[in-house]
């Protein structure tokens, strides 16, 4: 399977600051990016498409202009969040996959805002 | 809403037990149906995938599909403390981006020794 790196794995920052987490595709060429959110004892919650050289489709209830997602590159998604709340703290994924078949996922961020 | 609804347990098995998971999902035009096992604080990882009805079998675990019932399950036998985990019922589906998975809540299975 294709192998994804996410960075960083945990980071802590303070409220009203913005906070970018990567996304890599080591060795497979990812035209779709997909980030997702889960919240403690909760399930994987789809934000956001991320498509190489063009905007992001976010799901219903995402603030696009607050999850800001960059994939500039085959091998590369971005999502800053920006003025970062303690609302906002939780457990970001990415992953990427063909479509029709399985998800390949990031190792995650734990983000936490105080 | 496409909706993927799973039994959030805990579901508790002695070691050595087969332990039964089960999910339903909303669409019936989905095709593509995964099982993914989720350690606490750590990212999920795939454990089978299922695109026909019936049964599909890989070691210790099998997959059974009925897309008629709309169900999907997850049998693992001979349970050991290292499944201890959530496991997460994900089905593919066609959105305005295209395709996404949608996951389930998870159950959580506890197996002891």
């Amino acid at each position: 399977g294709a192998v994804v790196s996410q960075h960083p794995s945990w980071v802590i920052c303070k409220s009203g600051t913005s906070v970018k987490i990567e996304c890599r595709s080591l060795d497979f060429q990812a035209t779709t990016m997909f980030w997702y959110r889960q919240f403690p004892k909760q399930s994987l919650m789809l934000m956001a498409t991320s498509n190489e050289g063009s905007k992001a489709t976010y799901e219903q209830g995402v603030e696009k202009d607050k999850f800001l997602i960059n994939h500039a590159s085959l091998t590369l998604s971005t999502l800053t969040v920006t003025s970062a709340h303690p609302e906002d703290s939780s457990f970001y994924i990415c992953s990427i996959g063909e479509m029709g078949t399985e998800a390949f996922f990031g190792q995650g961020t734990r983000l936490t805002v105080v | 809403q496409k909706e993927v609804e799973q039994n959030s347990g805990p579901l508790s098995v002695p070691e050595g037990a087969i332990a039964s998971l089960n999910c339903t999902y909303s669409d019936r035009g989905s095709q593509s149906f995964f099982w993914y096992r989720q350690y606490s604080g750590k990212s999920p990882e795939l454990i089978m995938s299922i695109y026909s009805n019936g049964d599909k079998e890989d070691g210790r675990f099998t997959a059974q599909l009925n897309k008629a019932s709309q169900y999907v399950s997850l049998l693992i036998r001979d349970s050991q403390p290292s499944d201890s985990a959530t496991y997460l019922c994900a089905v593919l589906t066609f959105n305005q981006a295209g395709t996404a998975l949608i996951f389930g809540k998870g159950t959580t299975l506890s197996v002891s020794s």
